[in-house]
């Protein structure tokens, strides 16, 4: 079973657009994290917010996270067509492994 | 540094049939995870594994199977191959901390049962 559910499932922009997309999940965490992963390939790590975060910034990425609301949300600024890709968001409830939520695919038009 | 190395990249098997998949961690790395992705269930926990001992497993058959050697490098194995098992295999390790922190994943086995 997944711990997350993401949110819009698929979403298509222009370049330059920003993207957003959401997370939410079920049981306390210990921290949150986002991975990207072009088609077919491994999962490549973007951010990680702690449970005592809210808001956490990378280059172009801005992560925040609700643990009241048990949510988490991704921003991608001012995109380009190679961010085109499924984005994952994953928890670590302390168990020793990460729970992936089911991915927001991501389609940048040029 | 190398990243995470995983073999094979690409297999067929039939039903009924076992598969053996190697995954090399990067060095240093002690805690290696293994995932299976399929467009259905998403990405599915399958076990971690550190310093040679299983430290948790998720909710598969015991078709599936694994184990760490003393030097990282781990295997995992399926036996009895169902068509169902038709998927990407993820391997990821990370230093084994506590917590889970950042995981570094490999490029995948994509297994496909006839």
């Amino acid at each position: 079973s997944q711990q997350g559910e993401e949110d819009p499932q698929a979403l298509s922009i222009q370049e330059g657009e920003n993207a957003t997309m959401n997370c939410s999940y079920k049981t306390s965490i210990n921290n949150l994290q986002w991975y990207r992963q072009n088609s077919g390939r491994g999962l490549v790590h973007l951010i990680l917010i702690r449970s005592n975060e809210r808001e956490k910034h990378s280059g172009r990425l801005r992560v925040t996270l609700d643990t009241s609301k048990k949510s988490s949300s991704l921003l991608i600024t001012a995109s380009r067509a190679a961010d085109t890709a499924s984005y994952f968001c994953a928890t670590d409830a302390n168990d020793y492994k990460l729970s992936f939520g089911a991915g927001t695919t991501v389609t940048v038009r040029a | 540094k190398a990243g995470v190395t995983q073999t094979p990249r690409y297999l067929i098997k039939t039903r009924g049939q076992q598969v053996t998949l190697s995954c090399s961690p990067i060095s240093g790395h002690r805690s290696v995870s293994w995932y299976q992705q399929t467009p259905g269930q998403g990405l599915q926990f399958l076990f971690e594994y550190f310093s040679e001992t299983q430290r948790n497993k998720g909710n598969f058959p015991g078709r599936f199977s694994g184990r760490q050697f003393s030097n990282s490098r781990s295997e995992m194995n399926v036996s009895t191959l169902e068509l169902g098992d038709s998927a990407l295999y993820l391997c990821a390790s990370d230093r084994g901390a506590r917590n889970t922190g950042e995981l570094f994943f490999g490029e995948g086995s994509r297994l496909t049962v006839l």
